[in-house]
């Protein structure tokens, strides 16, 4: 079955510091990874995305991925956190098209002064 | 990318009653789909609805509690029927693009008493 999961409910972290979210995938094809980001009382937008070739993808907001299919993980980094960056943090995993894009439990990230 | 406008952004509404969301493109998509988050969870596909076909709906969602309209491909409206307390969520619209990216809007933040 195709599931995502994001074993870090919430995270924090300081201000200044380096950020990993952890997200692990199962899926049947080649699977289109994605990060998604919600701010409080937005809807979701589009960080990064992995369809194929260099594993490591960079993203808007200085996010980058790094796609590792021996352990079906895709991984977002970012190497400083700013205060802006607070909010809930989405993998998802689909096709082509959009089609049943499912997504993880999310990750909400808190940053400290 | 596309943008997606929705209305109501919230209501609070009584049990028993209906609400319809409506759900505005700036450009011509063949596919929405209408996603449900409720409090503290991820997002769950409701239905795919393509213009000039009926909606197709995901396990566990059926067309007399969500009704959908799609009469045109920049419009959609979905309606949540004889709300109880347990429909309170966000509702949110979104349309991808040929590599599976995801827009949304800004969602329908329900209340149900």
């Amino acid at each position: 079955a195709q599931s995502v999961t994001q074993p870090d409910i919430h995270i924090t972290v300081s201000e200044g510091a380096s950020l990993e979210l952890r997200c692990n995938y199962s899926y049947g094809a080649t699977p289109y990874l994605f990060w998604y980001v919600q701010s409080p009382g937005q809807g979701l937008q589009l960080l990064l995305k992995y369809f194929s070739g260099d594993t490591l993808v960079q993203g808007i907001k200085g996010f980058e991925a790094e796609f590792k299919r021996s352990q079906s993980s895709f991984n977002l980094r970012k190497p400083s956190v700013h205060w802006s960056d607070a909010a809930e943090y989405f993998c998802a995993v689909g096709a082509a098209g959009g089609f049943k894009t499912i997504f993880g439990a999310g990750t909400r990230l808190f940053v400290k002064a | 990318s596309a943008v997606i406008s929705q209305k109501p952004s919230r209501d609070i509404c009584q049990r028993g009653t209906s609400l319809t969301i409506q759900c505005q493109v700036d450009s011509q998509v063949t596919m929405m789909f209408w996603y449900r988050q409720q409090p503290g969870q991820s997002l769950t596909l409701i239905a795919t609805a393509n213009q000039g076909s009926e909606a197709t709906y995901e396990s566990g969602f059926v067309i007399d509690k969500f009704p959908i309209s799609r009469p045109n491909l920049t419009f959609s409206t979905l309606t949540v029927s004889n709300m109880s307390p347990e429909d309170s969520s966000i509702y949110l619209c979104s349309v991808p693009n040929l590599a599976g990216e995801l827009f949304f809007g800004e969602g329908s933040r329900l209340t149900v008493l």
